[in-house]
């Protein structure tokens, strides 16, 4: 079964701190990839996506992620946070089929110290 | 606003009781899913439907748990004789038709809190 894992629940960094959440994966075919965020109150959002090409994709607000077929990652990074950027981050899998479902992972709480 | 959109927003109800939720899609998006998240989780996903067809069920959704999507455009999710254990949030997202492979990006509403005292 496909599963997601996020291996960091609370990360505290202080502002303009680089970040970088990680995010595997475990399936074995092909996958389309996502990272969302859901900031204080509000609902998911999605932050950048990947489904072929590049796999160095950017995303909204300065996000990037990198996917890196042979280690089964997706990895989120930001090379300087803000404080604005706190929120809960999930990364997320489907199959590339013509419809289908995602697989979220538990998520990662972002704090920013002002 | 034209994003995905759910009611009620909270709902509050005693064990026992029938609930029901609805999500309005975007417009002309024809596939619609629901997803449960819990606190401290990402969400999981229950069921999705294309068009007014229910194609994938979780195994979460238990015979408690329905979904309709009588005319393919809103849909509901009704739980019936509600557990503790139902508390959560209920999230719906939609996306549009795509072409070739399944490059399909979801959009999510802003989730119903269910709280089953």
């Amino acid at each position: 079964a496909q599963s997601v894992s996020q291996h960091n629940h609370h990360v505290i960094l202080s502002e303009a701190a680089s970040l970088e959440l990680g995010c595997n994966y475990s399936y074995g075919g092909t996958v389309n990839l996502f990272w969302y965020v859901q900031y204080p109150g509000q609902h998911l959002q999605l932050l950048l996506k990947y489904f072929s090409g590049d796999p160095l994709v950017k995303g909204i607000k300065g996000f990037e992620a990198e996917f890196i077929k042979s280690k089964f990652s997706f990895n989120l990074r930001k090379p300087s946070v803000q404080w604005s950027d706190t929120a809960e981050y999930f990364c997320a899998v489907n199959r590339d089929s013509s419809a289908s479902k995602i697989i979220f992972g538990s998520g990662t709480r972002l704090s920013i110290r002002p | 606003d034209t994003g995905v959109s759910q009611d009620p927003r909270h709902k509050i109800t005693k064990r026992g009781q029938n609930v029901t939720f609805r999500c309005d899609p975007i417009s002309e998006h024809n596939r619609l899913y629901w997803y449960r998240q819990t606190l401290g989780q990402g969400p999981e996903f229950l069921t999705y439907f294309q068009n007014e067809a229910q194609l994938e069920k979780s195994r979460l959704l238990s015979d408690r748990f329905s979904a309709e999507r009588p005319k393919g455009s809103f849909s509901t999710l009704e739980i019936q004789r509600t557990e503790q254990g139902d508390s959560a949030m209920y999230l719906c997202a939609s996306s549009p038709r795509t072409s070739g492979r399944g490059e399909e990006t979801q959009y999510f509403g802003p989730g119903t809190r269910l709280l089953v005292l």
